[in-house]
């Protein structure tokens, strides 16, 4: 079975634009979680999502939006980049009714200039 | 006092020797806690999750969960150079059935050299 997918790999952005960040779950996994992992720490909780709905939101500005699809692929927007927002951006998935293990998918590196 | 926190880094242990992991965590409310190996410049990869008090073993790796102590540890045994990674320590707290979200330590770096 494929694992969590996660595209595109790498991106460079410019302070001031917006990127998108999309996230193809394990097949069979409704919810998906996304986190901002910055070098030398721990992945951070942005959000997540279940059956489409937001469950849960960190501790993020206004700036980070995400949303969940019928098929329960994610994508996680970031508006007017700030060079603090380079990090790695891990999406997981998990299952329900599970003590509910979260699988991480390759992540993507954003570096903002 | 942070979340969680792990034991600070990095570890460096010989080939064949027990390596040891600890966690403790703030939130008695929390209700099942996870191991997951990181190698530099790759995401975290699940080795082992535990929910009720007392050891889990798989293989080499035992983990041990203390909840009137807010305590977690990984113990390797007979570790391997390929054991060599950042090891992050998390704790789930549920939002509601079947969802909520995971708070993670700052990771332990682990060497195991020959």
């Amino acid at each position: 079975d494929a694992g969590v997918t996660q595209s595109p790999t790498h991106l460079i952005k410019t302070r001031g634009q917006h990127v998108t960040l999309r996230c193809s779950p394990i097949s069979g996994h409704k919810s998906v979680s996304w986190y901002q992992q910055v070098l030398g720490q721990g992945p951070q909780f942005i959000f997540q999502y279940y059956e489409k709905e937001e469950r849960g939101r960190g501790n993020f500005p206004d700036r980070f939006s995400a949303r969940q699809f019928p098929n329960y692929s994610s994508e996680l927007n970031v508006n007017a980049l700030l060079l603090g927002d380079s990090a790695l951006y891990l999406c997981a998935s998990s299952p329900v009714g599970t003590y509910n293990e979260q699988f991480f998918g390759p992540g993507t590196r954003l570096t903002v200039l | 006092q942070k979340e969680v926190e792990q034991n600070s880094g990095p570890l460096s242990v010989p080939e064949g020797a027990i390596a040891s992991l600890n966690c403790t965590y703030s939130d008695r409310g929390s209700q099942s806690f996870f191991w997951y190996r990181q190698y530099s410049g790759k995401s975290p990869e699940l080795i082992m999750f535990i929910y009720s008090n007392g050891d889990k073993e798989d293989g080499r790796f035992t983990a041990q969960l203390n909840k009137a102590s807010q305590y977690v540890s990984l113990l390797i045994r007979d570790s391997q150079p390929s054991d060599s990674a950042t090891y992050l320590c998390a704790v789930f707290n549920a939002g509601g059935t079947s969802y909520g979200k995971l708070t993670f330590g700052q990771g332990t770096i682990l060497t195991v050299h020959p």
